[in-house]
């Protein structure tokens, strides 16, 4: 079964428009919330990450949202370029500090046209 | 640094025929895990491991083994290759304390049986 529901599973943004990608949780016990992103060929890399105790974070153009009562978060990229073009995995942690599973969503395949 | 490093980084299988993908890490990292990308599907845990000589099973890890004989390596066995797991292998690590929050992956392994 999939505990994390990502959204949309492609998206094309004009350059310097906001590329917006949803996640939807169902277990509670979820403590950390990690988006990745994936370049052609490459492994995945941690791009920002928030836990539940905070509604938003920003880092640079990147900000997550986080809605915990609607057990819902979302990636926004403002002024998206060209070099963001890539796929993007939300995923979701539990376990505390001992050991985490990361769950991850089903990814976001982003292209932004020039 | 190298990171995490997998071997071999493409390979062809016909059905039934085994092999062992070989993942290394040179940050001193605990844990090491074992996952598989399919379109559509994100990336879903085979195998994991949290320490040397200890390893645990994933979401999905059925027609797979590993051993953690040493500390920086984590190798994953295919006994008998079947076309569906044709699929990108990577491998993970993280460091502990993190609770397998941040994990680094290697480049991936494109594996293709027939």
């Amino acid at each position: 079964q999939q505990q994390v529901k990502q959204s949309p599973q492609s998206l094309i943004v004009q350059k310097g428009g906001i590329s917006i990608i949803n996640c939807a949780y169902e277990n509670t016990a979820f403590d950390y919330f990690p988006w990745y992103q994936q370049f052609p060929g490459k492994g995945p890399a941690l791009l920002i990450a928030i836990r539940p105790d905070v509604s938003e974070k920003k880092e640079g153009r990147f900000t997550i949202s986080f809605n915990k009562s609607a057990k819902q978060f979302s990636l926004h990229i403002m002024d998206s370029q060209p070099g963001d073009s890539a796929t993007y995995f939300c995923a979701a942690k539990s376990g505390g500090t001992s050991y985490g599973k990361l769950t991850f969503g089903q990814g976001t395949i982003l292209t932004v046209h020039p | 640094n190298a990171g995490v490093t997998q071997t071999p980084k493409f390979r062809v299988l016909k059905t039934g025929q085994s092999m062992t993908l070989l993942c290394a890490q040179d940050m001193n990292h605990e844990y090491m895990y074992w996952y598989r990308q399919d379109p559509g599907m994100g990336l879903r845990l085979i195998h994991y491991s949290v320490g040397e000589g200890t390893t645990a099973k994933g979401e999905v890890p059925d027609g797979y083994n590993v051993s953690r004989l040493k500390k920086q390596n984590f190798l994953l066995g295919l006994e008998s290759a079947a076309p569906s797991q044709t699929s990108v292998y990577f491998c993970a690590s993280s460091p502990p304390g993190t609770g397998g929050s941040r994990q680094f992956f290697g480049p991936g392994t494109r594996l293709t049986v027939l």
